[in-house]
This record gives structure tokens, C-alpha cells and sequence, in this order.
């Protein structure tokens, strides 16, 4: 049974730029959250997406958006790359439906801005 | 209101002893507590969680204390072990499910 798997693993981007993460669910999950974590600091919560919506969203600029397709993949993209957007970025699947099931995070994509 | 303090910044124990990290909170309507466990190069794993309805969940070596009218949590890990050594993270959400609220932090060094 895959868990959250995350794509690419790496990038480097200029200032500028835009960018697009992808990030397949684990298996029977219906929710998509995305995280972005700066070195030595803990996640931050950015945005959720549920039923291919934006269901909570975090202190994040517009120029951070996102989708969710019907097979519950998601995308992250990120427009006008600003140096400090250079982190880990996380994505964790969960189930809301049911009893619900807790987030279980990927491994990320590390993302580099020059 | 949001935030998950969290103390220590680092921490070293030696083999066999136990380790305790700590997090406190603001808003009471947080109701679910995680705590997270992160390796270089990999993302957080959920080690163990615990509702405000309960003051202490075991989970092998790992058992979470919770004090509800402080406001408080703390992660004890039992015999540590060298491969106990990573950043542990709690965090606190509304409702199951919700986006999680992180603390900073806590890098664990077990040494042998």
C-alpha cells in the first residue's frame, strides 16, 4: 500500500519563476494538505483541498495556489519565486469521511530558489 | 492564539534514559494532539496522538501526558535508543482532520 508520495524530490528555480509540486494520496484518502517547512522550523500549514475545493487555508500570499483532481492528487504552484520561498514543501493525505484518518505526511520536495 | 510552543530546542540523553519534550498551547478549542517524528531527509511520521478527553496514551516506549487545565502536553520516550535520535514535532488541530499547528521543534540526540 503506497503512502503520500511527492514530486519531484528536488528543484532549483530563479527568482521569478513558478513552480508546480505534485503529490499523489495515500490510498483511500480523500483530503490534501500542503505544508511548507523552512530549515530548523516546523511545518506551516498553507492550504487543504477536499472534494477538488479549498477548504481551509493558511497565512499564505495569493501567489501560492493549488488544485485537487478528481482522482484526489493535488497540486501546489507557486507563481513569482521570491528567495525566501526556498523550503521543504510537504504534503499530507487524511480522511475526513467516516471515523476520518489522521494526516500522513510524504517525503516532500525540496525547493530551491537562487 | 494559534501558536504550539515547544521546549526543549535540543536535547541529549544518554542510552536507556528517558527523554521528555514539552509543548504548550493557547486556544482551547484546539482538540487533537500529535506528535510527529521527523528524520533528515524525510517527512514527519505520526508517532502517536491523544484527545483532551484523556490525560495520558501509551504507545509502547512513547506515552503522552496531557494536563488539559494547564494547557500542557509532553512526549516521554522510554529507553532510548540511538535510533530515537531525529526532530520530534507536536502539533494541535480543531477538529479531526483540520490543518495541524506546529510547534518549532525539538532535535533529539540519543547517545551510546
Amino acid at each position: 500500500d503506497a503512502g503520500v508520495t511527492q514530486s519531484p524530490t528536488h528543484l532549483i528555480k530563479t527568482r521569478g519563476q513558478q513552480v508546480t509540486l505534485r503529490c499523489s494520496p495515500k490510498s483511500g484518502h480523500d483530503t490534501v494538505s500542503w505544508y511548507q517547512q523552512a530549515l530548523g522550523q516546523g511545518p506551516q500549514f498553507i492550504f487543504q483541498y477536499y472534494e477538488e475545493e479549498e477548504r481551509q487555508r493558511g497565512n499564505f500570499p495569493d501567489r501560492f495556489s493549488g488544485h485537487q483532481f478528481p482522482n484526489y492528487s493535488s497540486e501546489l504552484n507557486v507563481n513569482a519565486l521570491l528567495l525566501g520561498d526556498s523550503a521543504l514543501y510537504l504534503c499530507a493525505s487524511s480522511l475526513l469521511g467516516g471515523n476520518g484518518e489522521p494526516q500522513h505526511f510524504g517525503d516532500g520536495t525540496r525547493l530551491s530558489i537562487l | 492564539q494559534q501558536q504550539v510552543k515547544q521546549s526543549p530546542q535540543s536535547l541529549i540523553v544518554q542510552k536507556g534514559g528517558i527523554s521528555i519534550i514539552n509543548c504548550a498551547y493557547e486556544n482551547t478549542a484546539f482538540d487533537y494532539f500529535p506528535w510527529y517524528q521527523q528524520f533528515p531527509g524525510k517527512g514527519p511520521a505520526l508517532l502517536i496522538a491523544i484527545r483532551p478527553d484523556v490525560s495520558e496514551k501509551k504507545e509502547g516506549r512513547f506515552t503522552i501526558s496531557f494536563n488539559k487545565s494547564a494547557k500542557q502536553f509532553s512526549l516521554h520516550i522510554m529507553d532510548s535508543q540511538p535510533g530515537d535520535s531525529a526532530t520530534y514535532f507536536c502539533a494541535a488541530s480543531m477538529e479531526y482532520g483540520n490543518k495541524l499547528v506546529f510547534g518549532a521543534g525539538t532535535i533529539l540526540r540519543v547517545k551510546s
